[in-house]
């Protein structure tokens, strides 16, 4: 069965560095998600893209976060300047349209 | 605005007991998608189940079966004769039947299978 796929699963980071996040969608699904889960807390959502563009990002998703498909298959979540408070574990998804969202199995971001 | 809301933070049952996580959603929208996500103590998403606002048939898979009433903006989710293995943390999740939408989760609930 097909799966989403993301790398590394744990990332160290000193603030202030910039980081990226990469995931490989379900291949045929058209959305891809980048959620976030801050340890013991409820999953938030950061943003959508469909078709090389954003489809809709949250109040958490501002300048220091963008989001990229660089090629066929990945599709990546870079943050420029990483804070204290960006310590959380990062997960992708990609869903068929209109669909129920596949997640990844996350990409634990430390930093220190 | 759209809400879930599991007012069950933590749930302790033994093997074998019947258990039920409750779910309350609020949202404006006539035509939406309830989900259940389960996250094990790994820490990935799986994937439980889908209903769209619709759809208030309730549902039965194996020892999992949910309870959509709209009546009560409710979707419980009933683990019958539970195992250590269901010990995880389950999230009640809506979203607006529009794609590229996200996914509105609740706080989960903690669920403790001990035997």
């Amino acid at each position: 069965e097909p799966e989403v796929t993301q790398t590394p699963s744990h990332q160290v980071t000193q603030m202030g560095q910039e980081v990226i996040l990469r995931c490989v969608p379900i291949s045929n699904h058209l959305y891809f998600y980048w959620y976030r889960q801050i340890l013991g807390q409820k999953v938030e959502f950061l943003v959508s893209f469909y078709n090389n563009e954003i489809s809709e990002k949250s109040e958490i998703f501002d300048d220091q976060f963008s989001v990229e498909r660089p090629d066929g298959s990945n599709f990546t979540l870079k943050i420029r300047s990483t804070k204290l408070e960006d310590s959380a574990m990062y997960f992708c998804a990609s869903s068929p349209i209109s669909d129920t969202q596949y997640f990844g199995p996350g990409t634990r971001l430390t930093v220190l | 605005a759209q809400k879930v809301t599991q007012a069950q933070t933590e749930i302790s049952v033994v093997e074998k007991e019947d258990v039920t996580l409750d779910c309350v959603y609020e949202t404006r929208d006539t035509t939406y998608y309830l989900f259940w996500y389960k996250q094990p103590p790994s820490g990935e998403l799986v994937f439980l189940i889908r209903r769209n606002s619709f759809d208030e048939q309730n549902e039965i898979s194996g020892r999992y079966s949910w309870n959509f009433q709209k009546s009560t903006s409710s979707f419980n989710f009933t683990i019958t004769a539970s195992q250590v293995v269901d010990s995880a943390v389950y999230f009640c999740a809506l979203s607006l039947n529009q794609a590229g939408t996200a996914l509105i989760f609740g706080k989960g609930t903690t669920l403790s299978v001990s035997s």
